[in-house]
């Protein structure tokens, strides 16, 4: 297993501003994922942040929107730009840390809200 | 796009009762089928990964079956205790990628 931390746990922000969420892993993991959560619907893949390659964008979500950075095998960020209330969402990172059949391990999101 | 239905999507149980919710998905070309509870303001725990037709796995009180022929999967808790309110998620495994449920809200009522 693996024990992840998020930052920070929550926050309030305005349209047209930004926020860069911090995600940190107790071990050094290759595959690490950001997903969405937004009210009513399921968890969604923004995209998936290998070390030493770019980061890999699902369809909806683009890189401008959602930069993210994977400077070395524990640490990520995900940046949400130009925020709109649209925006407001649970956002969690995950690892896989390879122990078969992709089960992947969670941090315990950030909660954003937009006005 | 897969396509991983939870139903229902919410339920009140009564503490001491046992209950069950469902998770459907495709068939075809199946690898696995994982389970997730997650407690408000906690990170998703796994509680689950099932691989084969016919599965069934247990932990405490929780348990799950796996029909991977008609594409669903079952999840089963015994005598509901309080600390079981979560939301419980389903995630279609596979592509190096998970592909989830919009979850089963339950909530134990004391």
């Amino acid at each position: 297993s693996a024990v992840i931390s998020q930052k920070p746990s929550r926050d309030i922000c305005q349209r047209g501003t930004s926020l860069t969420i911090q995600c940190q892993v107790d071990s050094q993991v290759t595959m690490m994922f950001w997903y969405r959560q937004q009210p009513g619907q399921s968890l969604t893949l923004i995209a998936t942040a290998n070390q030493g390659s770019e980061a890999t964008y699902e369809s909806g979500f683009v890189i401008d929107k959602f930069p993210i950075s994977r400077p070395n095998l524990t640490f990520s960020t995900l940046t949400v730009s130009n925020m709109s209330p649209e925006d407001s969402s649970i956002y969690l990172c995950s690892v896989e840390p390879g122990q078969g059949f992709g089960e992947q391990f969670f941090g315990p999101g950030t909660r954003l809200t937009v006005l | 796009i897969l396509n991983v239905e939870q139903s229902p999507q919410s339920l009140h149980v009564q503490e001491g009762d046992s209950t069950n919710f469902t998770c459907s998905f495709p068939s075809s070309n199946f690898y696995a089928l994982h389970w997730y509870r997650w407690e408000t303001a906690k990170s998703p725990e796994a509680l689950f990964v099932m691989t084969l037709n016919g599965d069934e796995k247990k932990k405490g009180r929780i348990s799950a079956t796996l029909n991977t022929k008609e594409g669903y999967s079952y999840l089963y808790i015994k005598g509901s205790q309080p600390e079981d309110s979560a939301t419980y998620l389903c995630a279609l495994g596979g592509n190096e990628k998970l592909t989830f449920g919009t979850g089963t809200r339950l909530t134990i009522i004391p």
